[in-house]
């Protein structure tokens, strides 16, 4: 159980086009999903938090408006990069939480060129 | 506010050795614990956590951790290490409340060595 899945795995995009990414949580709901960027050979770093029916709540330092989430399911969470630029090019990572823990998907990887 | 803090950012040792990768936290609410497993280009395995009840805690591929309130750490360890054990580990806090918001430390990256 408590298994998140993320689409696309990986994707490729031309600088200034937009990329939706989607988490899922398959077997469960969710009422509370988080949004995770990581960098090479660093560790995770909340982006967001994004709850069911209402707005995100960024971390200091998101642009909101460039990241933009919306959580309108309970098993559904999407994050939409605007205008991606090279020095988005990251590795994104969802989870979900549930019984006191949280589940992570496997991750996007996005370069944008 | 929490922190995580992992000394170590890379631990190397013989297949079959035993390990012990460390972990230390600071807050000042309840807490809950998690070690996760990363592999190259993957996300995040749960491998255990400590939510309350007993210190000792086991997880999944063999791993162990023991919650350490006094010295506010959550060492995890294994007593015999295989090389598919190398990988990226996490050591995460987070509140004990219903909002509960992950800080994760910096990673310790574990290389079995054949």
């Amino acid at each position: 159980g408590a298994v998140v899945s993320q689409h696309p795995s990986w994707v490729i995009c031309k600088s200034g086009t937009s990329v939706k990414i989607e988490c899922r949580s398959l077997d469960f709901q969710a009422t509370t999903m988080f949004w995770y960027r990581q960098f090479p050979k660093q560790s995770l770093m909340l982006m967001a938090t994004s709850n069911e029916g209402s707005k995100a709540t960024y971390e200091q330092g998101v642009e909101k408006d460039k990241f933009l989430i919306n959580h309108a399911s309970l098993t559904l969470s999407t994050l939409t990069v605007t205008s991606a630029h090279p020095e988005d090019s990251s590795f994104y990572i969802c989870s979900a939480q549930q019984g006191g823990g949280q589940y992570f998907g496997p991750g996007t990887r996005l370069t944008v060129l | 506010a929490q922190s995580v803090t992992q000394l170590d950012s890379q631990v190397p040792v013989f297949e079959e050795a035993p390990v012990e990768l460390r972990c230390n936290y600071s807050s000042s609410v309840s807490v809950y614990l998690f070690w996760y497993v990363q592999y190259p280009n993957q996300g995040l395995q749960l491998l255990l956590k400590y939510l309350s009840g007993s210190t000792l805690v086991k997880g999944i591929n063999g791993f162990e951790a023991e919650f350490n309130k006094s010295q506010t750490s959550f060492h995890l360890r294994k007593p015999s290490v295989h090389i598919s054990d190398t990988a990226e580990y996490f050591c995460a806090v987070s509140n004990s409340g219903g909002y509960q918001k992950v800080t994760f430390g910096t990673g310790t990256k574990l290389q079995v060595i054949p």
